[in-house]
C-alpha cells in the first residue's frame, strides 16, 4: 500500500510552547489529508480535514486557532499545536487518500506522534 | 447518528481460535466499512474493508461479514496467531467524503 510518513515519532515540548508535526505521503499525491488525535486506550477521533490549497475543516469542539493546519503541497499537510497544555499530551495520527484513483476510499495512515508536554 | 458502536472491548482467545467483533453503526448513508489493526505506539493498518453491496468479505485469515438490515458487521479472525495480538477498530465512512467514524476499538490478546 501506499506509504505516509509523519515526523516526529515523539516530542516532549514545555507548556506554552508551539510543537510542528509534518504528514507526508511518499509515493502519491493526497488530495485530502486528515488529522485525528487519540488518547491512550481510546479510539481515533477526527480533528480536521486537511485539503491541498484551501483552509481545513474543523470538527466540532476542535479550536482551529490552536491546532493550525497547512497543506500547502499535494505531499504535505503540518499540524502545529499552539501554546501546547499538558492536556494536549495525546497521541496525533495523520491519514491521506490518493486524489488520482477514482472513488478511492482506502486511507492510508502515517506512524502517529506521540506528543508530551510538561 | 455518526456513532459506530464496537464490541467487546477485550478479547482473550487461544491459538487457533476464531475471535469475533462485532460492529454497529445508525448512519444508513455509510458506504464504506474498513477494519483497521493497531499496536501499541503506531498508526492503525488497514486490514479489509468492505461495502454494503456485499454481505461477505475474505481477505487471507480476515472475513468480514456484513448485515446491511441490521446496520451491522463483524470481523471473524481465522486461526489466530500471537502475532495477532492487537487493537483492532471497525470504522464507517462516507465515501465521498473520506471521513472515518471508528468505533471504540477492541484489545484482541490470542494466547499460544
Amino acid at each position: 500500500g501506499a506509504v505516509v510518513s509523519q515526523h516526529p515519532s515523539r516530542v516532549i515540548c514545555k507548556s506554552g510552547t508551539s510543537v510542528k508535526i509534518e504528514c507526508r505521503s511518499l509515493d502519491f499525491q493526497a488530495t485530502t489529508m486528515f488529522w485525528y488525535r487519540q488518547f491512550p486506550k481510546q479510539s481515533l477521533m477526527l480533528m480536521a480535514t486537511s485539503n491541498e490549497g484551501s483552509k481545513a475543516t474543523y470538527e466540532q469542539g476542535v479550536e482551529k486557532d490552536k491546532f493550525l493546519i497547512n497543506h500547502a503541497s499535494l505531499t504535505l499537510s503540518t499540524l502545529t499545536v499552539t501554546s501546547a497544555h499538558p492536556e494536549d499530551s495525546s497521541f496525533y495520527i495523520c491519514s491521506a487518500r490518493d486524489g488520482q484513483l477514482y472513488m478511492n476510499t482506502e486511507a492510508f495512515f502515517g506512524q502517529g506522534t506521540r506528543l508530551t508536554v510538561v | 447518528q455518526q456513532q459506530v458502536k464496537q464490541s467487546p472491548q477485550s478479547l482473550i482467545v487461544q491459538k487457533g481460535g476464531i475471535p469475533i467483533i462485532n460492529c454497529a453503526y445508525e448512519n444508513t448513508a455509510f458506504d464504506y466499512f474498513p477494519w483497521y489493526q493497531q499496536f501499541p505506539g503506531k498508526g492503525p493498518a488497514l486490514l479489509i474493508a468492505i461495502r454494503p453491496d456485499v454481505s461477505e468479505k475474505k481477505e487471507g485469515r480476515f472475513t468480514i461479514s456484513f448485515n446491511k438490515s441490521a446496520k451491522q458487521f463483524s470481523l471473524h479472525i481465522m486461526d489466530s496467531q500471537p502475532g495477532d495480538s492487537a487493537t483492532y477498530f471497525c470504522a464507517a465512512s462516507l465515501s465521498n467524503t473520506g471521513k472515518l467514524i471508528f468505533g471504540q476499538g477492541t484489545t484482541l490478546q490470542v494466547k499460544p
